[in-house]
């Protein structure tokens, strides 16, 4: 299997559940990343891993966790969210680390659709 | 604030000739890039620019002026499977990518 793959493609979950997205690339990038898209609204970046370490965190609340075991696997753990947190979460990853050049291009995945009821 | 605008919708036509265009207000210039984004899948890189001027890659070309802070992807000989969201993106001085909000690009027959 090739590029970034996402899993589970859709998700419906009640504001008390937990449950956890997966992203796994094999492209043997550095550098890893969680994006929130809500419908007519720039890409929202949340969490961005290089060489597994974390290095961004753009003021995401606390209901959602990252975690990065290796260079090849992101999660991205879920936990009591609101209803306005529904929306496509893409995960990306680069050669390059973030940050590092001008030309550092991403390759996304297909996307996680997350409902919260 | 940085902010990058584009059209939210635009209609053409099947063979056609359209141009999306992009502006941008950014802290820093570091590359413009364009995204294509079929529903329902992954975004795709389509192309790069940091120098002013007009790069081409067979139907699509993309264009950039530093100095108006502006891009536009030209995309010829329309086809149905063009019909998709358009993501114009800006790398600031600190290498943080600026998106757009995205245009969503409808084909008619």
């Amino acid at each position: 299997e090739t590029g970034v793959t996402q899993t589970p493609r859709h998700l419906v979950m009640g504001m008390t559940n937990k449950k956890s997205l997966k992203c796994e690339q094999h492209l043997g990038h550095n550098a890893m990343y969680w994006y929130k898209q809500s419908a007519k609204k720039p890409l929202e970046l949340m969490f961005v891993y290089n060489f597994k370490e974390q290095t961004e965190n753009n003021s995401v609340p606390s209901r959602f966790s990252p975690e990065c075991p290796n260079s090849s696997h992101l999660f991205l753990h879920l936990h009591t969210l609101q209803p306005e947190d529904s929306a496509l979460y893409l995960c990306a990853s680069s050669q390059g680390g973030e940050g590092s050049s001008g030309a550092n291009v991403l390759t996304f995945g297909a996307g996680s659709r997350l409902t919260v009821l | 604030g940085q902010n990058i605008d584009q059209p939210t919708e635009m209609t053409a036509t099947e063979g056609a000739i359209v141009q999306i265009n992009c502006t941008y207000q950014t802290s820093g210039f570091n590359g413009l890039f364009w995204y294509q984004q079929h529903a329902g899948e992954a975004p795709t890189f389509l192309s790069y620019n940091v120098l002013d001027g007009l790069e081409e890659k067979g139907r699509f070309s993309s264009f950039l002026s530093r100095s108006k802070g502006y891009s536009y992807l030209l995309l010829k000989e329309l086809q149905m499977k063009d019909s998709a969201s358009y993501l114009c993106a800006v790398t600031d001085s600190n290498y943080q990518l600026i998106w757009g909000a995205g245009t969503k690009l409808i084909i008619k027959p």
